[in-house]
Protein backbone atom coordinates (compact mmCIF):
# COMPACT_ATOMS: atom_id res chain seq x y z
CA UNK A 1 0.00 0.00 0.00
CA UNK A 2 0.78 3.65 -0.47
CA UNK A 3 1.36 4.19 3.20
CA UNK A 4 0.94 3.19 6.77
CA UNK A 5 -2.51 1.00 6.97
CA UNK A 6 -4.45 0.76 10.52
CA UNK A 7 -7.78 -0.96 11.29
CA UNK A 8 -9.87 -0.56 12.21
CA UNK A 9 -10.44 3.10 12.17
CA UNK A 10 -13.10 2.89 15.32
CA UNK A 11 -13.38 0.53 17.81
CA UNK A 12 -15.99 0.51 20.97
CA UNK A 13 -15.65 -1.36 23.35
CA UNK A 14 -17.35 -2.56 26.67
CA UNK A 15 -15.58 -2.34 30.04
CA UNK A 16 -13.16 -5.62 30.59
CA UNK A 17 -13.61 -6.39 26.58
CA UNK A 18 -10.36 -7.25 25.16
CA UNK A 19 -9.36 -5.54 21.61
CA UNK A 20 -6.77 -6.01 18.77
CA UNK A 21 -6.01 -2.93 16.91
CA UNK A 22 -3.66 -3.91 13.71
CA UNK A 23 -0.97 -2.05 12.09
CA UNK A 24 0.36 -2.84 8.25
CA UNK A 25 3.31 -0.57 7.94
CA UNK A 26 4.96 0.60 4.58
CA UNK A 27 6.67 -2.32 3.00
CA UNK A 28 10.57 -3.04 4.06
CA UNK A 29 10.31 -0.20 6.93
CA UNK A 30 12.48 -1.59 9.48
CA UNK A 31 11.08 0.15 12.58
CA UNK A 32 7.37 0.41 13.70
CA UNK A 33 5.88 2.42 16.69
CA UNK A 34 3.26 2.39 18.53
CA UNK A 35 1.74 5.79 20.14
CA UNK A 36 -1.18 6.11 21.86
CA UNK A 37 -3.05 9.80 22.28
CA UNK A 38 -5.44 10.86 24.59
CA UNK A 39 -8.15 13.96 24.14
CA UNK A 40 -6.13 17.09 23.50
CA UNK A 41 -2.47 16.13 24.30
CA UNK A 42 0.24 15.16 22.11
CA UNK A 43 1.29 11.32 20.82
CA UNK A 44 2.84 9.11 23.62
CA UNK A 45 5.28 6.45 23.00
CA UNK A 46 3.96 3.17 23.96
CA UNK A 47 6.38 0.45 21.77
CA UNK A 48 9.12 0.12 19.36
CA UNK A 49 9.77 -2.80 17.35
CA UNK A 50 12.96 -3.41 14.51
CA UNK A 51 11.73 -6.03 12.25
CA UNK A 52 10.43 -8.63 14.94
CA UNK A 53 12.56 -7.83 17.91
CA UNK A 54 10.60 -5.03 20.34
CA UNK A 55 13.34 -3.29 21.73
CA UNK A 56 11.53 -1.12 23.79
CA UNK A 57 8.38 -1.07 25.69
CA UNK A 58 9.03 1.21 28.14
CA UNK A 59 5.49 3.19 27.41
CA UNK A 60 3.23 0.26 27.65
CA UNK A 61 0.86 1.70 30.32
CA UNK A 62 0.05 -1.85 32.62
CA UNK A 63 0.64 -5.26 31.60
CA UNK A 64 -2.62 -5.55 30.25
CA UNK A 65 -1.14 -4.12 27.12
CA UNK A 66 0.59 -6.52 24.84
CA UNK A 67 2.19 -5.65 21.40
CA UNK A 68 3.76 -8.31 18.84
CA UNK A 69 5.58 -8.21 15.20
CA UNK A 70 5.84 -11.85 14.51
CA UNK A 71 7.39 -11.60 11.05
CA UNK A 72 8.26 -7.87 10.73
CA UNK A 73 6.24 -6.72 9.32
CA UNK A 74 2.80 -6.46 10.35
CA UNK A 75 1.64 -5.31 14.17
CA UNK A 76 -0.71 -6.09 16.56
CA UNK A 77 -1.43 -3.86 19.83
CA UNK A 78 -3.65 -6.06 21.77
CA UNK A 79 -5.56 -4.55 25.20
CA UNK A 80 -6.78 -6.55 27.43
CA UNK A 81 -9.60 -5.92 30.35
CA UNK A 82 -10.18 -2.58 28.94
CA UNK A 83 -10.69 0.25 30.72
CA UNK A 84 -12.34 3.94 30.53
CA UNK A 85 -8.78 5.46 30.88
CA UNK A 86 -7.57 3.72 27.59
CA UNK A 87 -10.18 5.25 25.48
CA UNK A 88 -7.52 7.24 23.39
CA UNK A 89 -6.04 7.34 20.15
CA UNK A 90 -3.50 4.70 19.01
CA UNK A 91 -0.89 5.46 16.59
CA UNK A 92 0.94 3.73 14.58
CA UNK A 93 4.33 4.67 12.68
CA UNK A 94 6.84 3.05 10.56
CA UNK A 95 10.31 4.03 9.38
CA UNK A 96 12.82 2.69 7.09
CA UNK A 97 15.41 3.15 10.22
CA UNK A 98 14.91 4.21 14.03
CA UNK A 99 16.44 7.60 13.06
CA UNK A 100 14.79 8.17 9.64
CA UNK A 101 11.33 9.86 8.57
CA UNK A 102 8.46 8.65 10.68
CA UNK A 103 5.07 7.77 8.45
CA UNK A 104 2.32 7.31 10.78
CA UNK A 105 -1.53 5.48 10.15
CA UNK A 106 -4.56 7.35 10.22
CA UNK A 107 -4.96 6.01 13.83
CA UNK A 108 -7.36 3.75 15.77
CA UNK A 109 -9.79 5.96 17.50
CA UNK A 110 -10.65 3.44 21.03
CA UNK A 111 -13.72 3.99 22.86
CA UNK A 112 -14.19 2.26 26.27
CA UNK A 113 -18.14 2.75 27.63
CA UNK B 1 14.94 12.33 30.90
CA UNK B 2 13.07 13.84 27.80
CA UNK B 3 10.59 16.62 27.88
CA UNK B 4 8.88 18.92 25.11
CA UNK B 5 6.68 21.78 25.74
CA UNK B 6 4.73 23.59 23.47
CA UNK B 7 3.53 26.73 25.98
CA UNK B 8 0.60 27.93 23.70
CA UNK B 9 -2.87 25.84 23.05
CA UNK B 10 -4.34 27.78 20.41
CA UNK B 11 -2.46 30.09 18.11
CA UNK B 12 -4.47 32.96 16.16
CA UNK B 13 -3.19 34.97 13.22
CA UNK B 14 -4.27 36.62 10.30
CA UNK B 15 -2.98 35.55 6.66
CA UNK B 16 -0.04 37.85 5.59
CA UNK B 17 1.35 37.96 9.27
CA UNK B 18 4.16 36.30 10.79
CA UNK B 19 3.99 33.56 12.95
CA UNK B 20 5.89 31.78 15.51
CA UNK B 21 5.18 28.60 16.88
CA UNK B 22 7.07 28.22 20.49
CA UNK B 23 9.01 24.68 21.44
CA UNK B 24 11.29 24.03 24.94
CA UNK B 25 12.85 20.98 25.50
CA UNK B 26 14.81 19.41 27.75
CA UNK B 27 17.06 16.05 27.08
CA UNK B 28 20.96 15.65 28.54
CA UNK B 29 21.86 14.97 25.22
CA UNK B 30 22.28 15.64 21.51
CA UNK B 31 18.76 15.77 20.51
CA UNK B 32 17.01 15.44 17.42
CA UNK B 33 14.12 17.78 16.88
CA UNK B 34 11.25 17.76 14.50
CA UNK B 35 8.26 19.48 14.09
CA UNK B 36 5.10 17.77 12.86
CA UNK B 37 1.71 18.90 11.47
CA UNK B 38 -2.03 17.57 10.85
CA UNK B 39 -4.15 18.97 8.48
CA UNK B 40 -7.64 18.83 9.34
CA UNK B 41 -9.16 15.39 8.18
CA UNK B 42 -5.51 14.25 7.78
CA UNK B 43 -2.86 11.84 9.75
CA UNK B 44 -0.11 13.22 11.43
CA UNK B 45 3.38 14.25 8.95
CA UNK B 46 6.73 15.48 8.76
CA UNK B 47 6.96 19.33 8.10
CA UNK B 48 10.34 19.47 8.78
CA UNK B 49 13.73 18.16 10.97
CA UNK B 50 16.43 20.34 12.29
CA UNK B 51 19.64 18.40 10.55
CA UNK B 52 17.82 18.85 7.20
CA UNK B 53 18.13 22.90 7.33
CA UNK B 54 15.17 22.60 4.94
CA UNK B 55 12.64 25.19 4.19
CA UNK B 56 9.33 23.38 4.16
CA UNK B 57 6.01 25.24 2.47
CA UNK B 58 8.18 28.45 3.98
CA UNK B 59 8.56 27.25 7.49
CA UNK B 60 11.68 27.27 9.16
CA UNK B 61 13.28 25.77 12.18
CA UNK B 62 16.68 26.78 14.07
CA UNK B 63 17.67 24.74 17.26
CA UNK B 64 19.24 27.07 19.72
CA UNK B 65 20.84 25.00 21.62
CA UNK B 66 21.66 27.42 24.76
CA UNK B 67 17.81 28.42 25.06
CA UNK B 68 16.83 24.33 24.65
CA UNK B 69 14.81 25.81 22.02
CA UNK B 70 13.20 24.96 18.66
CA UNK B 71 10.23 27.48 17.39
CA UNK B 72 9.01 26.99 13.84
CA UNK B 73 8.59 30.30 12.25
CA UNK B 74 6.77 31.67 9.10
CA UNK B 75 7.05 35.24 7.77
CA UNK B 76 3.81 35.39 6.25
CA UNK B 77 1.11 32.97 7.40
CA UNK B 78 -1.61 31.77 4.83
CA UNK B 79 -4.59 30.14 5.31
CA UNK B 80 -3.86 26.84 4.57
CA UNK B 81 -1.14 26.86 6.88
CA UNK B 82 -4.14 26.43 9.94
CA UNK B 83 -3.19 22.96 11.32
CA UNK B 84 -1.82 21.20 14.51
CA UNK B 85 1.60 21.68 15.01
CA UNK B 86 3.57 18.98 17.24
CA UNK B 87 7.25 19.38 18.23
CA UNK B 88 8.97 16.33 18.71
CA UNK B 89 12.20 15.08 20.10
CA UNK B 90 14.08 11.97 19.11
CA UNK B 91 16.91 11.16 21.79
CA UNK B 92 17.52 7.74 20.74
CA UNK B 93 16.58 5.31 18.22
CA UNK B 94 12.91 4.58 18.21
CA UNK B 95 11.62 6.56 21.01
CA UNK B 96 9.61 10.50 20.26
CA UNK B 97 8.79 12.42 22.69
CA UNK B 98 5.74 15.02 21.31
CA UNK B 99 4.27 18.26 22.79
CA UNK B 100 0.85 18.45 23.32
CA UNK B 101 0.73 20.55 20.19
CA UNK B 102 -0.38 24.27 18.94
CA UNK B 103 -3.12 24.71 17.08
CA UNK B 104 -2.83 27.83 14.82
CA UNK B 105 -5.78 28.98 12.90
CA UNK B 106 -4.93 32.11 10.07
CA UNK B 107 -7.63 34.01 9.58
CA UNK B 108 -8.29 35.58 6.31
Amino acid sequence: GAGVSQSPRYKVAKRGQDVALRCDPISGHVSLFWYQQALGQGPEFLTYFQNEAQLDKSGLPSDRFFAERPEGSVSTLKIQRTQQEDSAVYLCASSFTGVSEAFFGQGTRLTVV
Amino acid sequence: AQRVTQPEKLLSVFKGAPVELKCNYSYSGSPELFWYVQYSRQRLQLLLRHISRESIKGFTADLNKGETSFHLKKPFAQEEDSAMYYCALSGSAGKSTFGDGTTLTVKP
